[in-house]
């Protein structure tokens, strides 16, 4: 079956760093992954999508790269803030197209 | 704001009860998912609906179920609750096309507590 993971369940960093989360994926490369930003008691909202036969994309601060041989994508924030403290989730389609099928999540924590 | 609603934001419930969640989709979009997110985990696909029908579901048994409206608002039903439904229930909405453009718009979700 597909699976998404995200090995990190918590990343603390310090404001201006760089933050790097990972996300692995099993069975097929999925035609694209996506990243959504949770804060707590709210729900998930899209930050980016990377097609497979993209290297790597950017948004403001943000920077996710799409690697199929290693089944892995990198989410990058830079010059990282306090407002950025937040859960990351990482997701892809299932075989059908119907569902994403999302990882467990990062939680990261700027400190000023 | 994504203009995905969802009520009530929380509710309590007693195991055995049933359980109806409501959602409005975003306007212009036909399709609509439900997903279960318990603590520390990462939303789980429930079912979708697109058109009034159902369009895919997950691995969830049948006392979970869907409606959706012709004005693509949507319900979902629990019955018989145990203690392990208790979860975040995010409703997310979509155009028909949305593998394409890939993006869910979600709600902010109804926290349900069984007891």
């Amino acid at each position: 079956s597909q699976k998404i993971e995200q090995n990190s369940e918590a990343l603390n960093i310090q404001e201006g760093k760089t933050a790097t989360l990972t996300c692995n994926y099993t069975n097929y490369s999925p035609a694209y992954l996506q990243w959504y930003r949770q804060d707590p008691g709210r729900g998930p909202v899209f930050l980016l999508l990377i097609r497979e036969n993209e290297k790597e994309k950017r948004k403001e601060r943000l920077k996710v790269t799409f690697d199929t041989t290693l089944k892995q994508s990198l989410f990058h924030i830079t010059a990282s803030q306090p407002a950025d403290s937040a859960t990351y989730l990482c997701a892809r389609h299932n075989q059908a197209g119907t569902a994403l099928i999302f990882g467990k999540g990062t939680t990261l924590s700027v400190s000023s | 704001e994504t203009g995905v609603t969802q009520s009530p934001t929380h509710l309590i419930k007693t195991r055995g009860q049933q359980v109806t969640l409501r959602c409005s989709s975003q306007s212009g979009h036909n399709t609509v998912s439900w997903y279960q997110q318990a603590l520390g985990q990462g939303p789980q696909f429930i079912f979708q609906y697109y058109r009034e029908e159902e369009n895919g579901r997950g691995n969830f048994p049948p006392r979970f179920s869907g409606l959706q409206f012709p004005n693509y608002s949507s319900e979902l039903n629990v019955n018989a609750l145990e203690l392990d439904d208790s979860a975040l229930y995010l409703c997310a909405s979509s155009l028909a096309d949305y593998r394409s453009t890939g993006e869910l718009f979600f709600g902010e979700g109804s926290r349900l507590t069984v007891l």
